[in-house]
């Protein structure tokens, strides 16, 4: 079975600066993957993703992350955080054959401070 | 346009009690989901439906039925709510089983 384990709870960082989460996954086929934003009291929304191709993805709101395979991770990154990015930030991983489910790792909240 | 709606976005209810949440999408999708969130943030997938089909269901209580009357219907019904139910459900949909998926804004369930 497959599992994703997002390193660091919560990532406290000042306006401006750059952010890295940290996501890291478990399968024993090839996967899919997600990454989605969390803003308070609302649904997810997808951030990017990598399906194949390209092992750097760019995504929504000025967010990238880069696919690697050897270390079967895949760190979300931003060079510049707003105010605005203060969120829960989920990674997800889907086997691209069998059982048709997200798994979520277990979320980072990113706060950004003034 | 909502994709993803849910209805209600809240609910309060006793112990004991059975209730429904309500989920429609208009993106055309052919699968949909039910994941529940805990107190903690943790999401986990109960139901998948594909097709009106159930192809997924994660050892989930059989208190949690869920019903599809058509492929841009996915309603979750629990009978003799516990506690322990107390979460954010959330729906969702995607094109296929292998693509993204797109989700609802959470129906928060709250039993006491």
């Amino acid at each position: 079975a497959q599992s994703v384990t997002q390193l660091d709870s919560q990532v406290p960082v000042f306006e401006e600066a750059p952010v890295e989460l940290r996501c890291n996954y478990s399968s024993s086929v090839s996967v899919y993957l997600f990454w989605y934003v969390q803003y308070p009291n609302q649904g997810l929304q997808l951030l990017l993703k990598y399906l194949s191709g390209s092992t750097l993805v760019k995504g929504i709101n000025g967010f990238e992350a880069e696919f690697n395979k050897s270390q079967t991770s895949f760190h979300l990154r931003k060079p510049s955080v707003h105010i605005s990015d203060t969120a829960e930030y989920f990674c997800a991983v889907r086997i691209i054959q069998g059982a048709q489910k997200l798994v979520f790792g277990q979320g980072t909240r990113l706060t950004i401070n003034p | 346009d909502t994709a993803v709606s849910q209805t209600p976005k809240y609910l309060v209810t006793q112990m004991g009690n059975d209730k429904s949440i309500k989920c429609e999408q208009n993106l055309g999708h052919d699968t949909m989901y039910w994941y529940k969130q805990d107190s903690k943030k943790f999401l986990k997938i109960m139901f998948s439906y594909n097709n009106k089909e159930l192809i997924i269901n994660e050892t989930v209580p059989n208190r949690f039925s869920p019903k599809s009357p058509d492929k841009a219907h996915l309603n979750l019904h629990i009978n003799s709510l516990e506690l322990g139910d107390s979460a954010v459900y959330f729906c969702a949909s995607s094109r296929t089983a292998n693509t993204e998926a797109f989700f609802g804004q959470g129906t928060r369930l709250t039993v006491v």
